[in-house]
């Protein structure tokens, strides 16, 4: 059973540039969640992904924008990049909606300069 | 008030001691309860996953429920180097509970 994985790992941006972040949920699991976590935070709810529709928002403004695909894939996109974007983007992938047991990605790490 | 508080540690035990570690909520409406834990410069790891009150153990983890005092407890038996990690307890929140909310977790460091 492969698990949830993530890319790129590392990458470096300039403020005001865009960044799309890619993660394969878990065989089977049709529900995808995307986390931010500053350095020595918590993560922060961003959006959740059901079945190729938005299925609930965290208090991230409109620049953070999602996708799902049929094969239950997402993606992550942020327009014009501000330095406090900067942060590890954790994915999280669940077997439906409405279970909070979710698998984690090893996270894409974006540091904005 | 927020909605979960955990022990801010960061806390350092001796290698084979017991480890209690603590979170306390604010919404009585939350049905089950998780720890993660999370290593440094990974994903967080589902750990224990409870729906009701009392106790469930898992190996060297038990995880303990207490809903009228609001209060959440992971304990680790026999501490060991590899338990060193960051200790979160998210709440479900949000209209389908599927949003979590963490805290910042607590760092463990279990020395040799």
């Amino acid at each position: 059973e492969t698990g949830v994985t993530q890319s790129p790992t590392h990458l470096i941006k300039t403020r005001g540039q865009q960044v799309t972040l890619r993660c394969s949920s878990q065989s089977g699991h049709n529900t995808v969640s995307w986390y931010q976590q500053a350095l020595g935070q918590g993560p922060q709810f961003i959006f959740q992904y059901y079945r190729e529709e938005e299925n609930g928002r965290g208090n991230f403004p409109p620049r953070f924008s999602g996708l799902q695909f049929p094969n239950y894939s997402s993606e992550l996109n942020v327009n014009a990049l501000e330095l406090d974007d900067s942060a590890l983007y954790l994915c999280a992938s669940s077997p439906d909606r409405d279970i909070g047991e979710l698998f984690f990605g090893e996270g894409s790490r974006l540091t904005v300069l | 008030q927020k909605e979960v508080e955990q022990d801010p540690g960061p806390l350092s035990v001796p290698e084979g001691a017991i480890v209690s570690l603590n979170c306390t909520y604010s919404n009585s409406a939350f049905q089950y309860f998780m720890w993660y834990r999370q290593y440094s410069r990974k994903g967080p790891e589902l750990l224990m996953y409870t729906y009701s009150s009392g106790n469930k153990e898992d190996g060297r983890f038990t995880a303990q429920v207490d809903k009228s005092s609001k209060y959440i407890s992971l304990f680790i038996r026999d501490s060991q180097p590899s338990d060193s990690a960051t200790y979160l307890c998210p709440l479900p929140s949000g209209a389908g509970s599927y949003q979590l909310t963490f805290g910042k977790g607590t760092k463990l460091s279990v020395i040799p």
